[in-house]
């Protein structure tokens, strides 16, 4: 069974350009979130969706950031203009019930 | 206080030690929790979930102490395999049971 697909699987891109991360749940679950990971901040939710409905952006850190879900099986997010400090890893997870099932993550690098 | 706390290691322990990693955390209202296990540049993954006092999985056992607030992992004979950064995990986030908020890891090296 296809687990969750992100692309790209890196990313390095110079400061003030603006990055899209695309993030494919696994097929039935309805919950899908955004995380982001750095050595200093461990794993941080960023945004979480509901039956592509956004229900918590709180973690967001900027209006630089953005994150949509059109449909069920596809959600991005943005960050225009991009800064060195967003440099991180970040995953996208999906779940149907509590088990939150991780994709292999995007690799950010901003130079 | 964090929502969720745990000593961060490193555990360097030989191969075939017993070790434990504690976690606590603040939302008393929190009704399970899980433990994840990350590899190194892999993302994380499940590993066990506490629903009650504590269940076992082969080597690994995990106990909860709610008056404490308190989680445990024990592994044993451990194995070069769980070297890993373990993740103390608990429901609830900002209010939504959907959200899981991640304790920021206690790193295992087991050595040869």
């Amino acid at each position: 069974d296809a687990g969750v697909i992100q692309s790209p699987r890196h990313e390095v891109t110079e400061m003030g350009q603006e990055v899209t991360l695309r993030c494919k749940p696994i097929s039935g679950h309805n919950s899908l979130f955004w995380y982001r990971q750095t050595m200093m901040r461990g794993l941080e939710l960023l945004i979480y969706f509901n039956n592509n409905v956004p229900i918590d952006d709180s973690g967001m850190p900027e209006d630089r950031f953005s994150a949509k879900m059109p449909n069920a099986s596809f959600s991005t997010l943005k960050i225009q203009p991009s800064e060195p400090r967003d440099s991180a890893v970040y995953f996208c997870a999906s779940s149907l019930g509590r088990d939150q099932h991780f994709g292999d993550g995007t690799r950010l690098s901003i130079l | 206080r964090k929502e969720v706390e745990q000593d961060p290691g490193p555990f360097n322990v030989p191969e075939g030690a017993t070790v434990a990693f504690n976690c606590t955390y603040s939302n008393s209202a929190s009704q399970s929790f899980f433990w994840y296990r990350q590899d190194c540049r892999k993302e994380p993954k499940l590993l066990m979930s506490v629903y009650s006092s504590g269940n076992e999985d082969g080597r690994f056992t995990a106990q909860l102490n709610r008056a404490s607030q308190y989680i445990s992992l024990l592994i044993r004979d451990s194995k070069l395999s769980d070297s890993a950064t373990y993740l103390c995990v608990v429901p609830g986030g900002s209010g939504s049971a959907r959200q899981l908020t991640f304790g920021s890891g206690t790193q295992l090296t087991v050595l040869p």
